[in-house]
């Protein structure tokens, strides 16, 4: 059974801080996205890994996919209130491409 | 979210009744997945739909649920005979599948089903 764990599950932060949430599995996927989700709503998908070692910013969001495709960070620069919320790693798998996800991490930015 | 519709967005059903959970994909999107958000667990995988064909049901119940995704039409979640541990948020997804790498799923807003 291919599982991911993400870590931390939750964090509270001041506004302007750096932080770094870690998604990692014993089984490789052949891509891994990072979602955010709004209480009452889906998960909006923000990016999309594919190669392994690849990084992908977006903003203040800096995305990397591990080398051999196990794992994947999200960092967040200079976080800000409205950077708040749930955010989901998953990993695709098999031939099918249905979703693992991690837990989830819950993050609060104080301002 | 990228145009995936689900509806209703909230549907209360005494045990023992039926729920059917709509899913419109993205425009020109032919493949759906549905997974399920259980109070206070992650979002789970439950079946993958391509146009008039199952791919993948190896995340749904055995018994009382079913799925399908007709030629024409939205895909559709049906559990029959619905119990307490039912209650979830269902979400669906649509992809593209244009590029097998990426595999870029995108989510409704999903439909909390309450079994009362």
């Amino acid at each position: 059974t291919q599982l991911l764990e993400q870590s931390p599950q939750f964090l509270s932060i001041q506004e302007g801080e750096n932080l770094t949430v870690y998604c990692n599995s014993s089984s490789v996927f052949s891509s891994l996205q990072w979602y955010r989700q709004e209480p009452g709503e889906g998960p909006v998908l923000l990016v999309t890994v594919v190669t392994g070692g690849e990084v992908k910013k977006l903003k203040r969001l800096t995305f990397q996919f591990g080398d051999a495709r196990k794992d994947s960070s999200l960092h967040i620069t200079a976080a800000q209130t409205g950077d708040t919320g749930l955010y989901l790693c998953a990993g695709a798998s098999g031939n099918t491409g249905k979703l693992i996800f991690g837990q989830g991490t819950t993050l609060q930015v104080k301002p | 979210n990228a145009g995936v519709m689900q509806n209703p967005r909230h549907l209360v059903r005494r045990r023992g009744q039926e729920a059917r959970l709509r899913c419109s994909p993205v425009k020109g999107h032919s493949h759906v997945y549905w997974y399920r958000q259980l109070p206070e667990e992650g979002l789970k995988f439950m079946v993958y739909l391509q146009k008039e064909n199952i791919i993948d049901e190896s995340g749904m119940p055995k018994e009382r649920f079913s799925a399908e995704f007709p030629k024409e039409g939205p895909s559709i979640l049906r559990i029959q005979q619905v119990v307490r541990g039912d209650s979830a948020a269902y979400f669906c997804a649509s992809s593209p599948q244009r590029d097998r790498g990426a595999r870029e799923q995108y989510f409704g807003p999903g439909t909390r089903l309450t079994v009362t």
